[in-house]
């Protein structure tokens, strides 16, 4: 039972453009999802959070827009650049001291 | 942040065998999850330890099991070894509320 799903194996973006990473959930119960970036042979690693009780957050060239109603959240990232090519993971979280619970992963490839 | 580490970063196993593997404290996190991330999948909750108990498992056989220590270091073991095992194990280091901090991870092979 995947309770939080990134239905796109893999993107690819031009370099300056936008990328829009996407990622589904089924458990109403989570009250805290993140996303992660994770380098080859690296652990993954946190990029921005957002609490239920927002719709929107952002840090510089990021942002995620949580849609409760949709139990969606997206990534935004602009503009795009080739170090941004990595696998973004979204989590998400019931409760403060709860597990995380992953999704398979979004390949992103930024070219120039 | 993080300052999390995983040892050791490469384990070779044979089928049957016993593998071990460790993650660093971090001051002031008590929670530790293990993760695994098998080749081509996301990654999947192994367990959860917070002072010293373990507080929730995912859904993995009891070959997987782990403890943490009274300085919230930890261990995962895993017990006689398949070939279906192989894969990056993550550890993540947690305080209540905030992001969990990953180490490199330790890459199990089973041959």
């Amino acid at each position: 039972d995947q309770q939080v799903k990134q239905n796109s194996p893999s993107l690819s973006v031009q370099e300056g453009r936008i990328s829009i990473l996407n990622c589904d959930y089924t458990n109403s119960m989570f009250d805290y999802f993140l996303w992660y970036k994770k380098y080859p042979a690296e652990g993954p690693t946190f990029l921005i959070s957002i609490s239920s009780i927002k719709d929107k957050n952002e840090d510089g060239r990021f942002t995620v827009f949580l849609n409760k109603s949709a139990k969606h959240l997206s990534l935004h990232i602009v503009p795009s650049q080739p170090g941004d090519s990595a696998v973004y993971f979204c989590a998400a979280r019931s409760g403060g001291y709860n597990k995380l619970i992953f999704g398979a992963g979004t390949r992103l490839a930024v070219h120039p | 942040e993080a300052g999390v580490t995983q040892s050791p970063t490469h384990l070779i196993k044979t089928r049957g065998q016993q593998a071990t593997l460790r993650c660093s404290p971090i001051s002031g996190h008590t929670s530790v999850y293990w993760y695994q991330q098998a080749l081509g999948l996301g990654l999947q909750f192994l367990l959860w330890y917070d002072e010293g108990e373990e507080r929730n498992r995912g859904n993995f056989p009891p070959r997987f099991s782990g403890r943490q220590f009274p300085n919230y270091s930890s261990e995962l073991n895993v017990n006689a070894l398949e070939l279906e095992d192989s894969a990056l194990y993550l550890c993540a280091r947690g305080k209540k509320g905030q992001e969990a901090f990953f180490g490199q991870g330790t890459r199990l092979t089973v041959v």
